[in-house]
């Protein structure tokens, strides 16, 4: 089995940077991905391969990686960014995707 | 606009038999890499299984042998076969189009569009 694992929670003042992180061993030789569901909803991808943001995202989103450990970062956190984010990727092979366990950002 | 919708949940015995559908719409399912995920009420999100658009199928190990990922071309719509279900099948099931690939240092592997999801219930 294969397993990215997260900090279950991180808490931030509005206007501060929150930073979450993923770590895997295969990390190094396979993107991430993240993700945020707020209650209720659909996960919404944020960042995709490790640094890179879909159209629609704010800025203030970015992610970024070294070795086995990645990060997603929130700059300048808002009120509406409280949420569960999840990483995800994929083992060596390619063919076992996983989750991270997920981090709930509350913002205080 | 892209857009996926689920269904075919609902309540089912231990044991049961259940079909979801994902139909598709402002892209091609057979195109894609086309996923599935669940949660399980107040937990996080599991991958199930993936189709790739070569064919090729993958699960986790937590449904190998129980669960069939398919899809229809023409009708442009995946599918979840689940057999054998069981309570701890209970959950959310979202579909997601996906993608994957390798670049020259890197493989990828994610989803990027995400359905709203269908609820599968096992119990007596």
């Amino acid at each position: 089995s294969y397993e990215l694992t997260q900090p279950p929670s991180v808490s931030v003042s509005p206007g501060q940077t929150a930073r979450i992180t993923c770590s895997g061993d295969a990390l190094p030789k396979q993107y991430a991905y993240w993700y945020q569901q707020k209650p209720g909803q659909a996960p919404v991808l944020v960042i995709y391969k490790d640094s890179e943001r879909p159209s629609g995202i704010p800025e203030r989103f970015s992610g970024s990686s070294s070795g086995t450990t990645v990060t997603l970062t929130i700059s300048g956190v808002q009120a509406e960014d409280e949420a569960d984010y999840y990483c995800q990727s994929a083992d060596s092979s390619g063919t076992l995707w996983v989750f991270g366990g997920g981090t709930k950002l509350t913002v205080l | 606009e892209v857009q996926l919708v689920e269904s075919g949940g609902g309540l089912v015995q231990p044991g049961g038999s259940l079909r979801l559908s994902c139909a598709a719409s402002g892209f091609t399912v057979s195109s894609n890499y086309m996923s599935w995920v669940r949660q399980a009420p107040g937990k996080g999100l599991e991958w199930v299984s993936v189709i790739y658009s070569g064919g090729s199928t993958y699960y986790a190990d937590s449904v190998k042998g129980r669960f069939t990922i398919s899809r229809h071309n023409s009708k442009n719509t995946l599918y979840l076969q689940m057999n054998s279900l069981r309570a701890e099948d209970t959950a959310v099931y979202y579909c997601a189009r996906s993608v994957g690939g390798n670049q020259p240092t890197s493989y990828y592997y994610g989803m990027d569009v995400w359905g709203q999801g269908t609820t599968v219930t096992v119990s007596s």
